[in-house]
Order: C-alpha cells, then sequence, then structure tokens
C-alpha cells in the first residue's frame, strides 16, 4: 500500500530551527510537495522536489532523498506565524496525490 | 502562482437540503480538478477526482449519489452535497492541476459547511 508518514506535532521555539521529517512508500514516485496549513484555511505550496538534494528558499528548505524514501522540510528563523500544520505529500506512478497526515508546528515565544 | 477561486467560504444549511460548491481557476485551465474533505485536526482526505468533460472517479467509501460532481469546462467544477445530514459538516476544498502532470495542486480558498 501506499503510505507517507510524519510526526503529528512539533514544538520549537521563535528564532530557533525546526527539521519536519516525512517519509513515503509509494506505487513510483514523481515528486515530492511539502504544504503549509493554517487552521480553517486551504493549504499552501511551499515546495516540490523532485531530484535528490537541498532546494532552498528563504527562511524554508526542503530536501530529498529518493534512495531513502525521505524528505525534510526545514525552517529556519522560526517566527510566530509559522505555527500552522504543514503536509507531505508524494506524487505517485498515476501522478496522484498521496497526502501525509501532516505535522502541527507550534511556536512558542 | 495559479488563482483558484471556491464559493462559498462558508455555508449554515438545514439538514436535508442541498448545497453546491463551486470551484473556478480563474487564469489557467485545469483538466483535472481534486476535491478533499477535511475533519478537524485531520489531514485532507480525496473524495474524487474529475476530468473536465468526463465523469468523476471517486474514492472507496464516497457516495457518488450523495456528492455529485461537475466538471463542465476547464475552468469549472462544483460538488453538490445532496440531502445533507450533520455528519456532512465539514471542510470541503477543491483543488486544481494544469496540463503538465508535475504541477502541484493550487487549491481553493476551502468552503465550511455546517449541517444544522
Amino acid at each position: 500500500g501506499q503510505n507517507i508518514d510524519q510526526p503529528t506535532e512539533m514544538t520549537a521555539t521563535e528564532g530557533a530551527i525546526v527539521q519536519i521529517n516525512c517519509t513515503y512508500q509509494t506505487s513510483g514516485f514523481n515528486g515530492l510537495f511539502w504544504y503549509q496549513q493554517h487552521a480553517g484555511e486551504a493549504p499552501t505550496f511551499l515546495s516540490y522536489n523532485v531530484l535528490d538534494g537541498l532546494e532552498e528558499k528563504g527562511r524554508f528548505s526542503s530536501f530529498l532523498s529518493r534512495s531513502k524514501g525521505y524528505s525534510y522540510l526545514l525552517l529556519k528563523e522560526l517566527q510566530m506565524k509559522d505555527s500552522a500544520s504543514y503536509l507531505c505529500a508524494a506524487l505517485d506512478s498515476n501522478y496522484q496525490l498521496i497526502w501525509g497526515a501532516g505535522t502541527k508546528l507550534i511556536i512558542k515565544p | 502562482g495559479a488563482v483558484v477561486s471556491q464559493h462559498p467560504s462558508w455555508v449554515i444549511c438545514k439538514s436535508g437540503t442541498s448545497v453546491k460548491i463551486e470551484c473556478r481557476s480563474l487564469d489557467f485551465q485545469a483538466t483535472t480538478m481534486f476535491w478533499y474533505r477535511q475533519f478537524p485536526k485531520q489531514s485532507l482526505m480525496l473524495m474524487a477526482t474529475s476530468n473536465e468533460g468526463s465523469k468523476a472517479t471517486y474514492e472507496q467509501g464516497v457516495e457518488k449519489d450523495k456528492f455529485l460532481i461537475n466538471h463542465a469546462s476547464l475552468t469549472l467544477s462544483t460538488l453538490t452535497v445532496t440531502s445533507a445530514h450533520p455528519e456532512d459538516s465539514s471542510f470541503y476544498i477543491c483543488s486544481a492541476r494544469g496540463f503538465r502532470e508535475s504541477t502541484e495542486a493550487f487549491f481553493g480558498q476551502g468552503t465550511r459547511l455546517t449541517v444544522v
């Protein structure tokens, strides 16, 4: 079966760095997405990785290892507004998005 | 990025009535649209996938006669919740993808449905 695993909840301090991990098992693989979702709102796109390595975009970076079926989202210089759920989603061989349950990130002052 | 507009943002309806939710891609042609449901503190649950001009493909456990999906054009898909009941109360979100299969999914704002 297809499966995406990510931690349910994480807590970090304002100004710090946090890494949210995601492991995936899919039928084929055509890339991995990270989305941010604030409570009561629709998800917004953060990143897309299809090749191994690190992609940096401002305070956010995303890493992919296809051989390990592993990705992480790295958030630097955390701000209170970064408190949200972070969803990992993999594209399978049929280009269907398989969603993780999301990681709720709590930022403390 | 591309814009997907979903309407209404929230709706309250009486049990037994039907509610229609619209999803429009404003600046691109969406060959495929997806409808999700999200209960509090849970992840997105795919309900159905619709391709323009053809019948929607429903996920297992989703009643196609209850959740009617129409994708009549490349820019509009609608979800009608028929004979709504309180257990249908949820956050419904549409997303659209363009011609390139690897493109990200662009999400509508979501619709908060409350059935009383």
